[in-house]
């Protein structure tokens, strides 16, 4: 089955960017969704369909999905976007979802 | 605002059927959109189990497949899960969440409830 891979833990020191890469066979044919969890709360949505942002999302957070990796990008890092950050996707050959590894953000 | 709910056995014993059930306010269930479920065991990743659509149209993780049963019960606003032959690899934080369609985002999601497989 389709698989997609998170590097486990990136980090960076506030102010800076981050960048987190998820891939998977193909990648730029799916349409990729990013989600933050925080300890102890449900994940929520950062980034749907490859770069779009929800409402209230900070425009620090962006995505982008180029052949077989897609990314989300975090500017202007700040303390509290350390987290845990999970890919999605829909592997639409085989009828199921997809999630990737999850890495964990440190802001150090 | 959409809200969902979990609720459930917050243990369950071996060998045992967990059944939870998802309640969804702010919206109708019978509007459409898929509604599902996934777990996370503690300290791993997200894994899926399974949508459903409000017509009775379900998709299930083939790993889990044979032992998941995905049901909605438009008239309550409410989804549920039934997971037969529990184990302790099935303690986990079970999420419900919506999306729209099966390539979508999903959108709200419950806090969450923790089942744990004890004797």
């Amino acid at each position: 089955s389709y698989v997609l891979t998170q590097p486990p833990s990136v980090s960076g020191a506030p102010g800076q960017t981050a960048t987190i890469t998820c891939g998977g066979i193909n990648m730029e044919s799916k349409s990729v969704h990013w989600y933050q969890q925080k300890p102890g709360q449900a994940p929520m949505l950062v980034v749907h369909d490859d770069s779009a942002r929800p409402s209230g999302i900070p425009e620090r957070f962006s995505g982008s999905n180029s052949g077989d990796t897609a990314t989300l990008t975090i500017s202007r890092v700040e303390a509290e976007d350390e987290a845990d950050y999970y890919c999605q996707v829909w592997d639409n050959y085989n009828s199921h979802q997809i999630f990737g590894g999850g890495t964990k953000l440190t802001v150090l | 605002q959409v809200q969902l709910l979990e609720s459930g056995p917050g243990l369950v014993k071996p060998s045992e059927t967990l059944s939870l059930t998802c309640s969804v306010s702010g919206f109708s269930i019978s509007r459409g959109y898929y509604w599902g479920w996934i777990r996370q065991p503690p300290g791993k990743g997200l894994e899926w189990i399974g949508y459903i659509y409000q017509s009775g149209t379900a998709y299930s993780n083939p790993s889990l497949r044979s032992r998941v049963t995905l049901s909605v019960e438009t008239s309550k606003n409410q989804f549920s899960l039934k997971m037969t032959s529990m184990t302790a690899a099935d303690t986990a934080v079970y999420f419900c969440a919506r999306l729209g369609e099966l390539s979508s985002p999903l959108d709200y999601w419950g806090r969450g409830t923790l089942v744990t497989v004890s004797s």
